[in-house]
């Protein structure tokens, strides 16, 4: 069965390093998302993804985040410079279309920050 | 703002036991409605998912969920628990646009 998979499954790295989150999403999806979930939280929605444009975005994400879709596989989350609060499990997700469709999720990248 | 509401952190209970996961939403409008649950180091897998249409939905592994309405809520319930259910599910809400909401997530421990 197709999966989303996730690198790396767990980074650590200084506060105000930049970090890439990637993320592989199935195939034939179209729709691309980012959560995260900071221990003892809830699931956060981030970011959503299509057709090489942000559609949807949360407080959260502000300009220290970017996402891109650099090759027809891959799908990232870069984090310019981080903080001791970025410190969470990235989840990436993927669905063939928005609305009532399925995300499948990937298992998640814990990001520690230092 | 649509919310989520999941009544029980964690649900301790025996195997073969039935269990039921709690699950209350607050939305002005209609939403979809998902349960995923998580095994230790994985990701989300939907359980089963609300759309429209009949309020009792299956979902995998034997689970079912009911949709009520007029009470807000989405329970997940199981007759019958194994060994195998150990994890943490998460409620989740979805009005317009792309983002789910989630809820803080119930860990359910079946004891032998």
């Amino acid at each position: 069965e197709p999966e989303v998979t996730q690198t790396p499954s767990h980074q650590v790295t200084q506060m105000g390093q930049e970090v890439i989150l990637r993320c592989v999403p199935i195939s034939n999806h179209l729709y691309f998302y980012w959560y995260r979930q900071i221990l003892g939280q809830k699931v956060e929605f981030l970011v959503s993804f299509y057709n090489n444009e942000i559609s949807e975005k949360s407080e959260i994400f502000d300009d220290q985040f970017s996402v891109e879709r650099p090759d027809g596989s891959n799908f990232t989350l870069k984090i310019r410079s981080t903080k001791l609060e970025d410190s969470a499990m990235y989840f990436c997700a993927s669905s063939l279309t928005p609305s009532a469709d399925t995300q499948y999720f990937g298992p998640g990248t814990r990001l520690t920050v230092l | 703002a649509q919310s989520v509401t999941q009544l029980d952190s964690q649900v301790p209970v025996f195997e073969e036991a039935p269990v039921e996961l709690r699950c209350n939403y607050s939305s002005s409008v209609s939403v979809y409605l998902f349960w995923y649950v998580q095994y230790p180091n994985q990701g989300l897998q939907l359980l089963l998912k609300y759309l429209s249409g009949s309020t009792l939905v299956k979902g995998i592994n034997g689970f079912e969920a009911e949709f009520n309405k007029s009470q807000t809520s989405f329970h997940l319930r199981k007759p019958s628990v194994h060994i195998s259910d150990t994890a943490e599910y998460f409620c989740a809400v979805k009005e317009y646009g792309n983002k789910l909401v989630f809820g803080a997530g119930t860990i359910l421990r079946v004891k032998s």
